[in-house]
């Protein structure tokens, strides 16, 4: 029933490390987003997705890699992570259009690197 | 650049006294404005959002926001709070292209 989920919930890895967080929205949006939060919860726009088309790419590091498979699925892959990737990651989904910047949130992954 | 901000960064209000959370966006034109909450270790859910039209949006839980083009502002109101409302509190505006602009957020804590 959950609209936007993401897995895992925590992640706790070591500097150096590549992961995966992945996210899945069963709303049938074309549109779909990471956001990353930091330690002062100020919410930042990473990349969007529409319909599998990277659209928004914000200066994010290039070891920071989105991949969407389909329109319900945007996974985000970090290779070599640092202290500072340290973060809150949100997926969000919303239906292009006049509403189309409607957006629903996922419960977010709280990563930790270590 | 388009900015958003949230003057107010921790606010107290006693349980069943009014709020008021301030949001002033800076932008060429009228954007897209939202405001979500965050409770402790969730997601972000969405109140309220104005697009066009009437300026006095109403929204989930209670909220309700006004726009005023003149402040570009776009200030949450809660008549009467109550103790679950505590949370971060969030407003955001959408340019022109689908993403949004976020505040740096609003803890609201409420006393019993």
């Amino acid at each position: 029933d959950t609209a936007v989920s993401q897995t895992p919930k925590y992640l706790v890895t070591q500097m150096g490390n590549d992961k995966s967080i992945k996210c899945e929205q069963n709303l049938g949006h074309d549109t779909m987003y990471w956001y990353k939060q930091d330690s002062k919860k100020f919410l930042k726009i990473m990349f969007s997705y529409n319909n599998k088309e990277l659209i928004i790419n914000e200066t994010v590091p290039n070891r920071f890699s989105p991949k969407s498979p389909d329109k319900a699925h945007l996974n985000l892959h970090i290779n070599s992570l640092e202290l500072g990737d340290s973060a809150v990651y949100f997926c969000a989904s919303s239906q292009s259009g006049t509403s189309g910047y409607e957006q629903y949130f996922g419960p977010g992954t709280r990563l930790t690197v270590t | 650049a388009q900015s958003v901000t949230q003057p107010d960064i921790h606010i107290t209000v006693s349980e069943g006294a009014s709020l008021e959370l301030r949001c002033n966006y800076s932008y060429g034109a009228t954007p897209y404005l939202f405001w979500y909450v965050q409770s402790p270790g969730q997601g972000l859910q969405l109140l309220l959002k104005y697009f066009s039209g009437d300026t006095l949006v109403q929204g989930i839980k209670g909220f309700e926001a006004e726009f005023k083009r003149s402040q570009s502002s776009f200030n949450l109101r809660k008549p009467s709070v109550h103790w679950s409302d505590a949370a971060e509190y969030f407003c955001a505006v959408a340019p022109t292209q689908p993403k949004l602009i976020f505040g740096a957020g609003t803890r609201l804590a409420v006393h019993p």
